[in-house]
């Protein structure tokens, strides 16, 4: 696989605070980046996206931020609830052959009442 | 919107046995699936992506004699575990690819948890 199989690092906040998660990603020439979030023993969901030529991109709640000269891409929730708590991937997708689509690391999000 | 169905959501399988998951797309043809393996407490990694009508590609350090994939149809793709061992125990997740809606087009199904005993 081309994924780091790292363990996966924790983010705690309280209800209502702002959340921040954060991913370096390894392809300068990927064409999409895709944030997702997997609840426990469930596949993946989509979250929000931003093609390469983006740097910003808001969607309800959630605000997607690339940053291609340190190849970085962060994942802001505002008003964080506890029905976020879950694990968060950012993943990319190729531009090449198949459009493969590989994760990075994840974080786990635990959101306190 | 897209759903795609992944079955059995848990299996236990005796060492030495094979084991087969489907993964279909139930209103959506998908010419691309992808097969991913999910160990705990870690990321998706790719193992390889599945074409119909065609081989699989695998990626490195994936044995594709171990792990056979079939794409048979535009809506059905299977990874079947050969040989089973503890060490195949995971969380199996696959994805199928819309091609026509973009990033948000790839759909997961819920995983197969198979545990090898």
């Amino acid at each position: 696989g081309e994924s780091v199989g790292l363990h996966l690092p924790t983010l705690s906040v309280q209800e209502g605070d702002n959340s921040i998660i954060n991913c370096a990603y390894s392809n300068s020439a990927s064409d999409y980046f895709i944030w997702y979030k997997q609840e426990s023993g469930k596949g993946p969901q989509f979250i929000i996206d931003i093609r390469s030529n983006m740097d910003k991109r808001q969607g309800q709640r959630v605000t997607v931020l690339l940053n291609k000269t340190v190849k970085h891409l962060s994942l802001q929730i505002a008003a964080t609830q506890p029905g976020d708590s879950a694990v968060y991937f950012c993943a990319e997708i190729s531009n090449t052959g198949f459009q493969k689509l590989v994760f990075g690391t994840g974080t786990r999000l635990l959101v306190s009442p | 919107g897209a759903v795609v169905s992944q079955h059995p959501s848990r299996v236990i399988c005796k060492s030495g046995t094979s084991v087969k998951i489907e993964c279909r797309s139930l209103d959506f043809q998908a010419t691309t699936m992808f097969w991913y393996r999910q160990f705990p407490k870690q990321s998706l990694m790719l193992m390889a992506t599945s074409n119909e009508g065609s081989k699989a590609t695998y990626e490195q350090g994936v044995e594709k004699d171990k792990f056979l994939i079939n794409h048979a149809s535009l809506t059905l793709s299977t990874l079947t575990v050969t040989s089973a061992h503890p060490e195949d125990s995971s969380f199996y997740i696959c994805s199928a690819r819309d091609g026509g809606r973009g990033p948000v087009g790839y759909t997961f199904g819920s995983g197969t948890r198979l545990t090898v005993v």
